[in-house]
């Protein structure tokens, strides 16, 4: 099946500082998701995004599908961006996602 | 946030008895899922639904069991609970076609001892 590749896995930032997560995977995908779970363990939608760019506030990502990776850019982090942060892919029918194993983000005031 | 709800949040229970875990939909979503959460492994598929009863395995079903006989609830078994079955446990729904993202309930922390 499709492998799904996450980097860093963990990453320590000071307030008002910038990062770049990356999702690799193994193979063409219809869909391409990134989540934050919080602190609490609840998983929230950032994007989706098969492909191209998208903005957010101070949230972008961008997929490059030819090449297999994604890139999660946080500007000016601040500390409720901490938690961990997933990408998951589909290849297959019926929209099953597969989960990389996550990026644990601690952004200290 | 999408109108999904995941009954118990919290439950201990004993190795070998039978448990329920209960997904609820407001979303009339045709797709549901289970999928488990363990450290090191990000979630994994346990059991799908892409209509009232139409299921299928995933990932990881050994030991799982499921059952849509509504469109608004998928239900998750556990037929004799193991220790290796502590774990947290989400649903989530999605809609059919290209441009439609899956959303996740608030998981449900189930812990066998």
């Amino acid at each position: 099946g499709i492998q799904v590749e996450q980097s860093p896995p963990d990453l320590i930032l000071q307030e008002g500082a910038n990062s770049t997560l990356r999702c690799n995977f193994s193979d063409s995908v219809n869909n391409l998701q990134w989540f934050h779970q919080n602190p609490w363990g609840q998983l929230i939608n950032l994007f989706y995004i098969p492909s191209g760019t998208k903005q957010n506030g101070r949230l972008s990502a961008t997929t490059v599908a030819t090449e297999r990776y994604s890139l999660l850019y946080i500007s000016s982090s601040q500390t409720t961006d901490s938690g961990v942060y997933f990408c998951a892919v589909e290849r297959s029918s019926f929209q099953k996602l597969v989960f990389g194993t996550g990026t644990r983000l601690l952004v200290s005031p | 946030d999408a109108g999904i709800t995941q009954s118990p949040r919290h439950k201990v229970t004993e190795t070998g008895t039978p448990v329920t875990l209960r997904c609820h939909q407001t979303e009339n979503h045709r797709y549901m899922y289970w999928y488990r959460q363990d450290p090191g492994h990000g979630l994994r598929l346990i059991h799908y639904s892409y209509g009232v009863k139409d299921t299928d395995k995933g990932e990881v079903s050994d030991g799982y069991s499921v059952s849509r006989s509504k469109t608004e609830d998928f239900l998750l078994t556990l037929e004799s609970a193991t220790s290796s079955q502590t774990s947290v446990y989400f649903c989530a729904i999605s809609e059919p076609g290209a441009g439609t993202e899956a959303f996740f309930g608030q998981g449900t922390r189930l812990t066998v001892v």
